[in-house]
């Protein structure tokens, strides 16, 4: 069964520094998502992408955060730089337009910000 | 702000039991309203929705029920097993693609043999 994948599994950065985070969405999806979940807490959404062009942001995604399709396989989330707050679990979705409502989700990359 | 939110953060069943989790919103104008389940290390993974239309809806040991009246959702597992422990989300979103998953907060099931 395809799955997302993304890479790394844990990314440990410093305050201030720029981290991306990768994610390969499944290969016949067209909306791509990032969503965040701070230890403990709810699964938060932060963007949607589709044709190459934000579809809809949180107010947490602010201007150190930034997507982008690079290629035909990739979907990066950038932060440019760090903050102590970031530290959570980065999840990255992908799905078909005919269900909006069935998102797959990869495995996450626990980010900690030190 | 919130709108999705669950009434109980745990709920410990037996092997064979049935468990109920709730949920509660605010938003009325969603579409649709849905239940994810989390495993320990992974992300959410989708177990069934339910139209804002439709009061109620049945998938493999899984039921959903939607009352608009109270605003409340509910997930019943029939015959829990082990590998249902989970974290249990409640989420919603509306009927147009690329748009935002808001979840509430999480309901940890603890499955006992």
């Amino acid at each position: 069964e395809p799955e997302v994948t993304q890479t790394p599994s844990h990314q440990v950065t410093q305050m201030g520094q720029e981290v991306i985070l990768r994610c390969v969405p499944i290969s016949n999806h067209l909306y791509f998502y990032w969503y965040r979940q701070i230890l403990g807490q709810k699964v938060e959404f932060l963007v949607s992408f589709y044709n190459n062009e934000i579809s809809e942001k949180s107010e947490i995604f602010d201007d150190q955060f930034s997507v982008e399709r690079p290629d035909g396989s990739n979907f990066t989330l950038k932060i440019r730089s760090t903050k102590l707050e970031d530290s959570a679990m980065y999840f990255c979705a992908s799905n078909t337009p005919g269900a909006p409502y069935e998102q797959y989700f990869g495995p996450g990359t626990r980010l900690t910000v030190t | 702000g919130e709108s999705v939110g669950l009434h109980l953060p745990t709920l410990s069943v037996q092997e064979g039991d049935n468990s109920i989790i709730n949920c509660a919103y605010s938003n009325s104008a969603s579409d649709y309203f849905i239940w994810y389940k989390q495993e320990s290390g992974k992300g959410p993974q989708f177990i069934i929705d339910i139209r804002s239309n439709m009061d109620k809806r049945q998938g493999q040991r899984v039921t959903v029920l939607l009352n608009k009246t109270v605003k409340h959702l509910s997930l019943q597992i029939a015959a829990t097993q082990p590998g249902d422990s989970a974290v249990y989300f409640c989420a919603e979103t509306f009927n147009q693609a690329g748009t935002a998953l808001i979840f509430g907060k999480g309901t940890t099931l603890s499955v006992s043999s």
